[in-house]
């Protein structure tokens, strides 16, 4: 039972390259979201989707954007790389969002912008 | 004033010792209460996850959630080096601003803890 899995799992870009981080998750779960953890700043929502087709933005969205075309996968794109997006990044899944599911995380892609 | 405050500690404590975790909240609308666990470089995973003030208890963890004090805790009796992790809480309120049937989630900084053999 895989669960969560989260590609790559390091990486490191240049200022303005672009590419996307990848999230899939094998527990047919409606609801995944992906979060940023930085130091002194805690877990912070960036977008996040409640089923096939739907997608959201939350607390963080700038400069990131998402798709949602299977239930399975929710990639993350990075625009034009800027160094304050470095910080790790954790893809989340829960059966549906009604505030008492757990939620399953991803065990993180470290990213890293020069 | 942030909705969930969490003293990032780091806290160090010998094996065998009660630990004790503690988040405070400002939003009265928060319903879930929840206690992630966080090893280095790894997801968080969820440990206890409570909705009513009182405690729970799942073995050597106690849950404690005061509503009336907004105040939530965590506490670890007999805490081993497995114990070691960064533990966050984390609460739940619906969420009026999203059009829909949705939940937020909001979580606290995290506690660093270090449990010596």
């Amino acid at each position: 039972n895989a669960g969560v899995t989260q590609t790559p799992k390091f990486q490191v870009l240049k200022t303005g390259q672009s590419m996307t981080l990848q999230c899939a998750q094998d527990m047919n779960h409606e609801y995944m979201s992906w979060y940023r953890q930085d130091p002194g700043m805690g877990l912070r929502l960036i977008h996040y989707s409640v089923g096939a087709g739907i997608t959201d933005q939350g607390e963080v969205p700038n400069g990131y954007n998402v798709s949602r075309s299977t239930t399975e996968d929710f990639p993350l794109r990075l625009l034009s790389a800027a160094p304050s997006q470095t910080s790790v990044y954790f893809c989340a899944s829960s059966i549906e969002n009604t505030g008492n599911q757990p939620q399953h995380f991803g065990d993180g892609t470290r990213l890293s912008i020069l | 004033q942030k909705e969930v405050e969490q003293d990032p500690g780091p806290l160090s404590v010998p094996e065998g010792a009660i630990v004790s975790l503690n988040c405070t909240y400002s939003n009265s609308a928060f319903q879930y209460f929840m206690w992630y666990r966080q090893y280095s470089r790894k997801g968080p995973e969820l440990l206890m996850y409570t909705y009513s003030s009182g405690n729970k208890e799942d073995g050597r963890f106690t849950a404690q959630v005061d509503k009336s004090s907004k105040y939530i805790s965590l506490f670890i009796r007999d805490s081993q080096p497995s114990d070691s992790a960064t533990y966050l809480c984390a609460m739940s309120a619906y969420d009026w601003d999203s059009g829909g049937s949705n939940y937020k989630l909001t979580f606290g900084k995290g506690t660093l803890l270090t449990v010596n053999p």
